[in-house]
C-alpha cells in the first residue's frame, strides 16, 4: 500500500503571495488532517477533513483553508503569507478519523521571505 | 488544550530504560503516541483507548492512567534506533476527535 505523499517538499514564497500544499492519502483512508510544525515544536492541529467536509479546526486565522476531493486527497491553501507562516507543513491520513492512528506524509518545507 | 510532556529531553546510553510522560487538564479520551526522527514524518508508536489495556510494542510499551488523565510510554534496553523526537497526541472528546499534539521529548540514545 502507498503511504502518505506530500507536495512540494520545498517551497519559497514571498510575503503576500498565496501557496497551495497538496496531500495524497494513503489507500482506503478518508480523514486528512493537516499540521504545522515550527522547528524544535510539536505539531500544530490546522484542520481535518473528513469525506469531503471540515471536522474541526485549530486556532488558525481564515486565510488558511482547505478541501478535500472525493479520491481523499486534500489541499491547505494559505492566502497573504506571513513570515510566520514559514514551517514545515504536515499532512496525516487516517481511517475513522484517527482511532487507528494517523499516517503522516514526509512534508512541505515553506519558506516565507 | 495542548498535553504536557515531560522531560523535554533525555540523554542515555544504549541498553538503558526510559519513560516519558504525557499529561492533560482535560479528562481524555485516547492517546497517540509518535516517534519523529530528524528530517522525517512522525511515525505512529501506538494507541491507547479510554478503558482499554496497557499496550505494548516489542521493547516499547505504554499506559493510560484515565483517573490522572496522563499516559507514560515506557522505552526498555533502549537502542541506538530508539532516538528522535517523542510526541503524544490527545484526543479529549471522543474518538472522533482531532488529535492535539504535546511539543515533544527528544531522546538521545548513545553508544
Amino acid at each position: 500500500e502507498t503511504g502518505v505523499t506530500q507536495s512540494p517538499t520545498h517551497l519559497i514564497k514571498t510575503r503576500g503571495q498565496q501557496v497551495t500544499l497538496r496531500c495524497s492519502s494513503q489507500s482506503g483512508h478518508n480523514t486528512v488532517s493537516w499540521y504545522q510544525q515550527a522547528l524544535g515544536q510539536g505539531p500544530q492541529f490546522i484542520f481535518q477533513y473528513y469525506r469531503e467536509e471540515e471536522n474541526g479546526r485549530g486556532n488558525f486565522p481564515p486565510r488558511f483553508s482547505g478541501l478535500q476531493f472525493p479520491n481523499y486527497s486534500s489541499e491547505l491553501n494559505v492566502n497573504a503569507l506571513e513570515l510566520d507562516d514559514s514551517a514545515l507543513y504536515l499532512c496525516a491520513s487516517s481511517l475513522g478519523r484517527g482511532v487507528d492512528g494517523y499516517t503522516f506524509g514526509s512534508g512541505t518545507r515553506l519558506t516565507v521571505v | 488544550q495542548q498535553p504536557v510532556q515531560s522531560p523535554q529531553a533525555v540523554i542515555l546510553r544504549e541498553g538503558e530504560d526510559a519513560v516519558i510522560n504525557c499529561s492533560s487538564s482535560k479528562a481524555l479520551y485516547s492517546v497517540h503516541w509518535y516517534r519523529q526522527k530528524h528530517g522525517e514524518a512522525p511515525v505512529f508508536l501506538m494507541i491507547l483507548l479510554k478503558g482499554g489495556e496497557q499496550k505494548g510494542h516489542e521493547k516499547i510499551s505504554a499506559s493510560f492512567n484515565e483517573k490522572k488523565q496522563q499516559s507514560s510510554l515506557y522505552l526498555t534496553a533502549s537502542q541506538l534506533s530508539y532516538s528522535g523526537t517523542y510526541f503524544c497526541g490527545t484526543a479529549i472528546m471522543n474518538r472522533d476527535d482531532k488529535i492535539i499534539f504535546g511539543k515533544g521529548t527528544r531522546l538521545h540514545i548513545l553508544p
